[in-house]
């Protein structure tokens, strides 16, 4: 069965400071790995994507097959980052479950 | 573009009442989702129907139903609400037939169940 965990329910940074959201995740296929944001008052939307290899606002993530990782991570986060951030997993027949969440809180 | 609408926002019902809640996409997505976000757990998945026609069991399905009413809409059904409902609900829709391709959520609706 797909499982997704975050293990840290709370996040607390200062601004400027280096942020990293964790994510484990087990399958036994492939995976399509993705992280989501819900900020305050906001529909839950697609941060980003592991097949793109992307950065979107300072943020990155890479998938580890070995270590069944998808880590989060910024190197200077911002106030406006403050939000819940979901990771994600996609599986064969379009089965899409998510972590627990990292409610993330960035201060000045 | 509407997107992935979800109506009523807000709904109170006594313990027992029924209701339904509706979803529809106009993007012409295959695949729609029903979720449950609760404090500390995250989001749940309730049911998920990968394509018209097509409905599963997520991981908490017990006290509701679904129909995947045609490509647009899919409902969620509580037929008799309990305390434990209590929740805000979100639908998703995405595309399925493309690798990576992401899900596009409704605003939720929050219930409340007294």
């Amino acid at each position: 069965a797909q499982r997704v965990t975050q293990p840290e329910k709370l996040l607390s940074v200062f601004k400027g400071a280096p942020v990293e959201l964790k994510c484990n995740y087990s399958y036994s296929g492939s995976p399509e790995l993705f992280w989501y944001v819900q900020y305050s008052r906001q529909r839950l939307q697609l941060l980003l994507r592991h097949i793109s290899r992307e950065s979107i606002k300072g943020f990155t993530a890479d998938l580890n097959k070995g270590e069944t990782s998808f880590h989060l991570k910024k190197p200077f986060a911002q106030e406006e980052d403050s939000a819940m951030y979901y990771c994600a997993l996609k599986t064969s027949g379009s089965r899409l479950t998510f972590g627990e969440g990292t409610q993330l809180t960035v201060n000045p | 573009n509407a997107g992935v609408t979800q109506t009523p926002k807000f709904q109170v019902l006594k313990t027992g009442q029924s209701m339904t809640l509706q979803c529809a996409q106009d993007m012409n997505h295959n695949s729609m989702y029903w979720y449950r976000q609760d404090p500390g757990m995250g989001l749940r998945l309730i049911y998920y129907s990968a394509s018209e026609g097509t409905t599963d069991k997520g991981e908490v399905p017990n006290g509701y139903n679904v129909s995947r009413l045609n490509k647009r809409e899919f409902s969620l059904r509580l037929e008799s609400a309990a305390p434990s409902q209590t929740s805000v609900y979100f639908c998703a829709s995405s595309y399925r037939g493309l690798m990576n391709t992401e899900a596009f959520f409704g605003q939720g609706t929050r219930l409340t169940v007294v």
